[in-house]
């Protein structure tokens, strides 16, 4: 069965840093990784959707990679704001079905 | 967003009734998935489904069934609610499209007293 991580579980850091979430997973096999932002409260967002024979991806000051024979994925934030202070998850896709990581709780201090 | 709407979004029920689930998508799409949400354990699939009257189990299906007889409605039931069930439920769906991506609802909180 996928296990998926995401290390740190919280992470707080002053506004304006740079930062890395982690994510990893036990099995190479699949079709793409996707990070999700959640609000309190709130459903899960689509951040950044990464096929599996792709090596990143980007959108804004999120950059997010993978190196699949590994079993790893990171999300980049550049220039961390407030705002983006969230949940982040990431999942892993084997075909019809997706696994999660518990998340890692942001928190950027003004 | 994937015109995807939950209901009820918020319920407080009894032990022992029976509770039912919404989702409701307007795009068409074929995949539909039930997830609960809990402290410590993130996202745990609880049913999905591949097509009108198609559904598979997950790993959390235990008290819980599905049905699916239109593409855009998908309901979860809970035939007879227990304190272990109280939980936030998401539905989510995989986009038609080449790319698989995984869009979610706003949630469902269901207490169970």
């Amino acid at each position: 069965k996928q296990e998926v991580t995401q290390i740190p579980a919280a992470l707080s850091v002053p506004e304006g840093e740079n930062l890395v979430l982690n994510c990893s997973f036990t099995d190479s096999a699949i079709y793409n990784l996707q990070w999700f932002r959640q609000d309190p409260g709130k459903g899960l967002t689509s951040l950044l959707l990464i096929q599996s024979s792709q090596r990143e991806q980007t959108s804004g000051r999120l950059n997010a990679s993978l190196d699949k024979s590994s079993g790893r994925s990171t999300l980049y934030i550049a220039a961390s704001q407030p705002g983006d202070s969230a949940t982040y998850l990431c999942a892993v896709n084997t075909g019809n079905q997706f696994y999660f990581g518990t998340g890692t709780s942001l928190t950027v201090i003004p | 967003d994937a015109g995807i709407t939950q209901s009820p979004r918020h319920k407080v029920t009894e032990t022992g009734t029976p509770v039912t689930l919404r989702c409701h998508q307007t795009e068409n799409h074929r995949y539909m998935y039930w997830y609960r949400q809990d402290p410590g354990h993130g996202l745990r699939l609880i049913h999905y489904s591949y097509g009108v009257k198609d559904t598979d189990k997950g790993e959390v299906s235990d008290g819980y069934s599905v049905s699916r007889s239109k593409t855009e409605d998908f309901l979860l039931t809970l035939e007879s609610a227990t304190s272990s069930q109280t939980s936030v439920y998401f539905c989510a769906i995989k986009a038609n499209a080449d790319t698989g991506e995984l869009f979610f609802g706003e949630g469902s909180r269901l207490t169970v007293l």
